[in-house]
């Protein structure tokens, strides 16, 4: 069974720093998706970035870009120039290609951003 | 173009009772996914639906079911309420099975 291991329950960084979210991941499948989803106090999910197993490139929007390493399965988002608006739970997510398109969350990470 | 709406907002029960969550897809969608987030977890995919039938189903037991109908809406029902079963429960629509899921604002249940 996939799992998905987000090791920082909390981060918190200075308005306008950078801050990376770290997160780890198991599947014997070579093709699938990662996602990170962001959930504000308002408790909708709203996708971040996405990345596809089957490309090298590294994702990018805007002031998010992930480290994605296939060998060594992990996928972190890097938060450049931070804004307050950011502060939110980040989950980390693997959807599988084949099967049903289930996603498979971490356990999440507190951001808070400090003014 | 109207978001995923879920119904209700809140709700309390007691154990043992049922209670029936309600999801509108977006528009244009025919695959609605719902999840369970206890508090302070990540969420746990329950099952998908995808045109009116069942396409996948995670680790949770047979009294949680659901429906999805013609118009592509959804509704989970959960019978023999348990307290563990208080949570976030949020609904996701995509546009087709392999297509990004967007979610709705989730419906939170508290079992007394």
């Amino acid at each position: 069974a996939q799992t998905v291991t987000q090791s920082q329950p909390e981060m918190s960084v200075q308005e306008a720093e950078t801050v990376t979210l770290s997160c780890t991941y198991d599947t014997s499948e070579s093709d699938y998706y990662l996602f990170w989803y962001k959930q504000p106090p308002s408790r909708q999910m709203i996708l971040v970035i996405r990345q596809e197993a089957y490309k090298q490139q590294n994702a990018t929007e805007n002031r998010f870009s992930v480290n994605f390493q296939k060998a060594a399965k992990s996928f972190s988002l890097k938060i450049s120039d931070s804004q307050l608006g950011d502060a939110a739970m980040y989950f980390c997510a693997y959807r599988p290609i084949q099967g049903a398109q289930k996603l498979v969350f971490g356990q999440g990470t507190r951001l808070t951003i400090n003014p | 173009e109207t978001g995923v709406t879920q119904s209700p907002t809140h709700l309390i029960k007691t154990r043992g009772q049922q209670v029936t969550l309600r999801c509108s897809s977006q528009s244009g969608h025919n695959t609605v996914s719902w999840y369970q987030q206890a508090l302070g977890q990540g969420p746990q995919f329950i099952f998908q639906y995808y045109r009116e039938e069942e396409n996948g189903r995670g680790n949770f037991p047979p009294r949680f079911s659901g429906l999805q109908f013609p118009n592509y809406s959804s509704e989970l029902n959960v019978n023999a309420l348990e307290l563990d079963d208080s949570a976030l429960y949020l609904c996701a629509s995509s546009p087709r099975l392999d297509n990004e899921q967007f979610f709705g604002p989730g419906t939170r249940l508290t079992v007394l």
